[in-house]
């Protein structure tokens, strides 16, 4: 089973700032076959990033995610109000499926 | 637009069952892989078993293997988990979750239901 890492546990930034969240990888990520979901307070989780660097639909440009083979990040430009959430990284390039612990964004 | 309707959580007593299911609708259901994850109360994701679009294979976490069978019903858009001997710690909010692909490996998750709480307690 491939156990993602995710740090810092929590990230205090102000609207405007910049957030780079980290997912490490026990070992290697099939093809960077890693995804990124944003979850709210209260609602389901929402698919942002999928293939390492690749935005989902829908997903506005200050979000983007890079990395390959252990070591993935995804950045947040310029924060926006409603970024402030909890982010998950998954990997699905082989089973089990597994999803890191979560990097909390809280303002400052 | 897609839509994914769990029902069947509830408040059951360790070493009890319960099967959930999901009526999926705006999609064509039968040649997308689907998903099972769950959420215990504060915590983060868990993914918990998927099946595959056609022929159909099924995958489980090792945490729910042996007590957790994932079936779908094409025919109905239905796709449901039969949880036994349920735990403690099986407490959570369980998704379902629809594939971006008709693969499970490799396949991100691009749409999520509600959820349905399931209680394991005495």
């Amino acid at each position: 089973e491939i156990v993602l890492t995710q740090s810092p546990g929590t990230l205090s930034l102000s609207p405007g700032e910049s957030a780079t969240l980290s997912c490490r990888a026990s070992e290697r990520v099939s093809s960077t076959y890693l995804a990124w979901y944003q979850q709210k307070p209260g609602q389901v989780p929402r698919l942002l990033i999928y293939g390492a660097s690749s935005r989902a639909t829908g997903i506005p440009d200050r979000f983007s995610g890079s990395g390959s083979g252990t070591d993935f990040t995804l950045t947040i430009s310029r924060l926006e109000p409603e970024d402030f959430a909890v982010y998950y990284c998954q990997q699905y390039g082989s089973s089990p499926l597994t999803f890191g612990g979560g990097t909390k964004v809280e303002i400052k | 637009e897609v839509q994914l309707l769990e029902s069947g959580g509830g408040l059951v007593q360790p070493g009890g069952s319960l099967r959930l299911s999901c009526a999926a609708s705006g999609f064509t259901f039968s040649i997308y892989a689907m998903s099972w994850v769950r959420q215990a109360p504060g915590k983060g994701l868990e993914w918990v078993s998927a099946f595959s679009g056609s022929p159909g294979n099924t995958y489980y976490a090792d945490s729910v293997k042996g007590r957790f069978t994932i079936s779908r019903d094409n025919s109905k858009n239905t796709l449901f988990l039969q949880m036994n001997s349920l735990r403690a710690e099986d407490t959570a909010v369980y998704y379902c979750a629809k594939s971006t692909s008709n693969v499970v490996i490799p396949a991100a998750i691009q749409a999520w239901g509600q959820g349905t709480l399931v209680t394991v307690s005495s």
